[in-house]
């Protein structure tokens, strides 16, 4: 099956620092990629859309100059949040959206980031 | 906000029995698809049903959906410690047309015990 990968898997950083989050495809290529925001114990809510070679769609309420988007190419999309903020700290998890042959397809998720503002 | 409702919201219940969650969700849809996340991990598909289907089966899980009542239920029959993870329903609007663009319920926290 199609795997996603994240990286870093945890990440802790100083308030007012700058995290770049990695999000690719491995065994297939992504048009399009979204990055969920989730909450402990809380359902995933979708931040922003990301389109390779176009400007990130962002969800009502995302600060898009807070959680910069680069989908640079067809496996990669990077989520950095900058001046990171306690408020900030999350389960940051991606997914890439495959277009098989047969004309299915399907959102596979990455195992997300934990991102820890001290 | 246009987050579907999930219940219950925790669940648990012993190795053998069947687990039935329920999915509310508040718009016209493409498709509504389940899945699973073990604590502190990503998600995995579970399976997904089209808004033109009625049921739909994949091993030990049976998914049903109503569009007239804008709701889905995910039955695990014969659960298994292994089952022990939340379990989330996510929508695929319509209104947006064919995005894919996904929106998650809250989830039900099931609990197997051996």
């Amino acid at each position: 099956g199609a795997v996603v990968s994240q990286h870093p898997s945890r990440v802790i950083c100083k308030s007012g620092t700058s995290v770049k989050i990695e999000c690719r495809s491995l065994d297939f290529q992504a048009t399009t990629m979204f990055w969920y925001r989730q909450f402990p114990k809380k359902s995933l809510m979708l931040m922003a859309t990301s389109n390779e070679g176009s400007k990130a769609t962002y969800e009502q309420g995302v600060e898009k100059d807070k959680f910069l988007i680069n989908h640079a190419s067809l496996t990669l999309s990077t989520l950095t949040v900058t001046s990171a903020h306690p408020e900030d700290s999350s389960f940051y998890i991606c997914s890439a959206r495959a277009v098989w042959p047969s004309g299915t397809d399907t959102q596979y998720f990455g195992p997300g980031t934990r991102l820890t503002v001290l | 906000s246009q987050q579907g409702e999930e219940d219950p919201q925790a669940l648990s219940i012993q190795e053998g029995e069947n687990a039935t969650m329920n999915c509310s969700y508040k718009t016209s849809i493409n498709n509504l698809q389940w899945y699973r996340q073990n604590s502190g991990r990503g998600l995995v598909h579970l399976i997904l049903i089209r808004s033109n289907e009625r049921e739909k089966h994949s091993g030990r899980l049976r998914v049903t959906l109503d569009t007239s009542k804008k709701s889905s239920s995910l039955l695990i029959t014969a659960s298994r410690a292994a089952d022990t993870a939340s379990y989330f329903c996510a929508t695929d609007p319509s209104l947006y047309g064919n995005t894919d663009k996904l929106i998650f319920g809250t989830g039900t926290r099931l609990q197997v015990f051996p």
